[in-house]
């Protein structure tokens, strides 16, 4: 299967610990992308880089979050100190970014994060 | 800001009668509008975009949806659901200049369930 993966698919953890997730993309697309999605609610963007370098993050991003993609290829997404709040489906997307063009963002399967 | 707003939280359907799920858009130009489709447990796949041209757009399994700039809506339809339509669709929108490849704001989120 050569569409975005992301692991692992299930997560649950205790207040105050800390996570990280990761996503793979589509092998030649450029642009990584980190949404998270709450119960009841759509996808929210939280950041995304092209290549290795983090272009735009979102206020939800707060200082307990982190994401590197540090060769341009696959990305992680760390959580410090968990909080309740923190519980939801976090959603990885790759594109191939080319100006002027057509740039369908692809979508991974998510990680659902608990936080007891 | 840009938002999106999807009026109906859920719709119930009979199989085989039609669809119209609703998309209301506020942006300060045209953007780049979307629909996905999320089954339980999957990711985001895409349904169909609108990004220039004819404001009647054809997608996969059947829907189409129709830009009204005077209204701001982008409204997806099917002539004819199917049970496995059951799942829940996300309406989208993004910068047209970029074509859908940096951040995407999503609506809440419309629940399908379709009585078979």
């Amino acid at each position: 299967d050569t569409g975005v993966s992301q692991n692992p698919r299930h997560k649950i953890t205790k207040r105050g610990q800390n996570v990280t997730f990761r996503c793979d993309p589509i092998s030649e697309h450029n642009r990584l992308y980190w949404y998270r999605q709450t119960l009841g609610q759509g996808p929210e963007f939280l950041t995304y880089f092209q290549n290795e370098a983090q272009l735009e993050k979102s206020r939800l991003l707060s200082d307990r979050f982190s994401a590197e993609r540090p060769k341009g290829s696959f990305s992680t997404l760390e959580i410090q100190r968990t909080e309740q709040g923190d519980s939801a489906m976090y959603l990885c997307a790759s594109s191939l970014f080319i100006v002027r063009r057509d740039n369908e963002q692809f979508f991974g399967p998510g990680t659902r994060l608990t936080v007891l | 800001a840009q938002s999106v707003t999807q009026p109906d939280i859920h719709i119930t359907v009979s199989e085989g009668a039609s669809l119209e799920l609703r998309c209301n858009y506020s942006y300060g130009a045209t953007p780049y509008l979307f629909w996905y489709v999320q089954s339980p447990g999957q990711g985001l796949q895409l349904l169909l975009k609108y990004f220039s041209g004819d404001t009647l757009v054809q997608g996969i399994k059947g829907f189409e949806a129709e830009f009204k700039r005077s209204q701001s809506s982008f409204n997806l339809r099917k002539p004819s659901v199917h049970w496995s339509d059951a799942a829940e669709y996300f309406c989208a929108v993004g910068p047209i200049l970029t074509g859908g490849g940096n951040k995407l704001t999503f609506g809440t989120g419309t629940q399908l369930k379709v009585e078979l």
